[in-house]
């Protein structure tokens, strides 16, 4: 099976800061990668599939890069309402689906 | 709008069972992949089981295979997990989610609000 390694666990930030958040994979996934974010007390909301793909009313400040084994969700002018924990999740030919750990991302 | 709302989550003894259900509207329920996702108290998420719009693809991750059992009912538009065998560390917060496949790649697009199964004695 696929392993997601996603750094840093949690990561503090300003209001307004560009904030970087890496997924590495075991293996080539190609661009099959997709993020999510998850505020406290609510379920996970997809942002970008496909590596880089903005998924429909995520708002412009959030982009994906990275195909092969090396993944990056970048959020350009950090919200409080940004205040969430993000996962990547990657996909093999057949399931299981791998998440990574998560990133704890505090204002 | 796609909604999908899980229900039957409870308390439950280790070794009992319980079944989770997930109520889909707004959306063409027959011609969607299903997943259910859990996620134990404070810590990450965990897929836990994939269906495809038949029933007869059908996958489970390694903690649950041979105890849980996903179905679905297409006329009714609804998902199921039957879980049996239940231990400790099946606790957790029960999502079902709608699949996308892309290209090779597959993801969740929506997402329930959860159900949270707590096995204790």
């Amino acid at each position: 099976d696929i392993q997601m390694t996603q750094s840093p666990s949690s990561l503090s930030a300003s209001v307004g800061d560009r904030v970087t958040i890496t997924c590495q994979a075991s293996q080539d996934i190609a661009n099959h990668l997709n993020w999510y974010q998850q505020r406290p007390g609510k379920a996970p909301k997809l942002l970008i599939y496909d590596a880089s793909s903005l998924e429909t009313g995520v708002p412009s400040r959030f982009s994906g890069s990275g195909s092969g084994t090396d993944f990056t969700l970048s959020i350009s002018s950090l919200q409080p309402e940004d205040i969430a924990t993000y996962y990547c999740q990657s996909f093999d030919i057949f399931p299981p689906y791998t998440f990574g750990q998560g990133t704890k991302l505090e204002i | 709008q796609v909604q999908l709302v899980e229900s039957g989550g409870g308390l439950v003894k280790p070794g009992g069972s319980l079944r989770l259900s997930c109520a889909a509207s707004g959306f063409t329920f027959r011609t969607y992949y299903m997943t259910w996702i859990r996620q134990a108290p404070g810590k990450g998420l965990e897929w836990v089981s994939y269906i495809d719009t038949s029933g007869t693809s059908i996958y489970y991750g390694d903690s649950v295979k041979g105890r849980f059992i996903i179905s679905r009912d297409n006329a009714n538009k609804s998902l199921h997990l039957q879980m049996n065998s239940l231990r400790a560390e099946d606790t957790a917060v029960y999502y079902c989610a709608r699949a996308l496949d892309s290209g090779g790649n597959s993801y969740f697009d929506y997402w329930g609000q959860g159900t949270l199964v707590t096995v204790s004695s």
